[in-house]
């Protein structure tokens, strides 16, 4: 079983702090997506990293692929309240199924105004 | 014109009963996929169906029986619900495998 490990699995901070969350395993990702999934809604894809090293930026949210496609993270630069959702990783492994997705158990984030 | 559709959007039962959660999307989507979700928000992928023939099947009990009549449509039939079934089951698509899926807002399952 291919495992994905996702910290922390709660934040909470104040308006205008960054934050990371980091998403890994000991096995290479062919693909790794993130999504945000709010309250009675589902997951809402973010982005997708596939080349190692990758970085994408999407308004104050910057993801990162790590060189040896075995990490990724999400940085936020000054949260605001709307950020607040639970972010997920998943992952398409290498070697595996492209049906496949396997997720991480999430970072709850909580952005106090 | 939402993209994945559930229906129902809740589903309060008693143990021992047999029912369906229906799903629909209008992406023109090849592979559709099945979800549950625990009280804890962990995502695990249930089944997965790529123009209409089944692909992953994740050990999933065989009171779960998924069935698909054309590209659009993947329904989820459960028989004997048990406690353990409670939770949010999410139906997702996408383009082909491998490519960013577009999920439904859920069907939160409450077995009493």
């Amino acid at each position: 079983t291919q495992l994905l490990e996702q910290s922390p699995q709660f934040l909470s901070i104040q308006e205008g702090e960054n934050l990371t969350v980091y998403c890994n395993s000991s096995s290479v990702f062919s693909s790794l997506q993130w999504y945000r999934q709010e309250p009675g809604e589902g997951p809402v894809l973010l982005v997708t990293v596939v080349t190692g090293g990758e970085v994408k930026k999407l308004k104050r949210l910057t993801f990162q692929f790590g060189d040896a496609r075995k990490d990724s993270s999400l940085h936020i630069t000054a949260a605001q309240p709307g950020d607040t959702g639970l972010y997920l990783c998943a992952a398409l492994f290498s070697g595996g199924s492209n049906y496949k997705l396997t997720f991480g158990k999430g970072t709850l984030l909580t952005v106090n105004p | 014109d939402t993209a994945v559709s559930q229906t129902p959007k809740y589903l309060v039962t008693q143990m021992g009963n047999d029912k369906s959660i229906k799903c629909e999307q209008n992406l023109g989507h090849d592979t559709m996929y099945w979800y549950k979700q625990d009280s804890k928000k962990f995502l695990k992928i249930m089944f997965s169906y790529n123009n209409k023939e089944l692909i992953i099947n994740e050990t999933v009990p065989n009171r779960f029986s998924p069935k698909s009549p054309d590209k659009a449509h993947l329904n989820l039939h459960i028989n004997s619900l048990e406690l353990g079934d409670s939770a949010v089951y999410f139906c997702a698509s996408s383009p082909q495998g491998r490519q960013p899926q577009h999920f439904g807002d859920g069907t939160r399952l409450s077995i009493l």
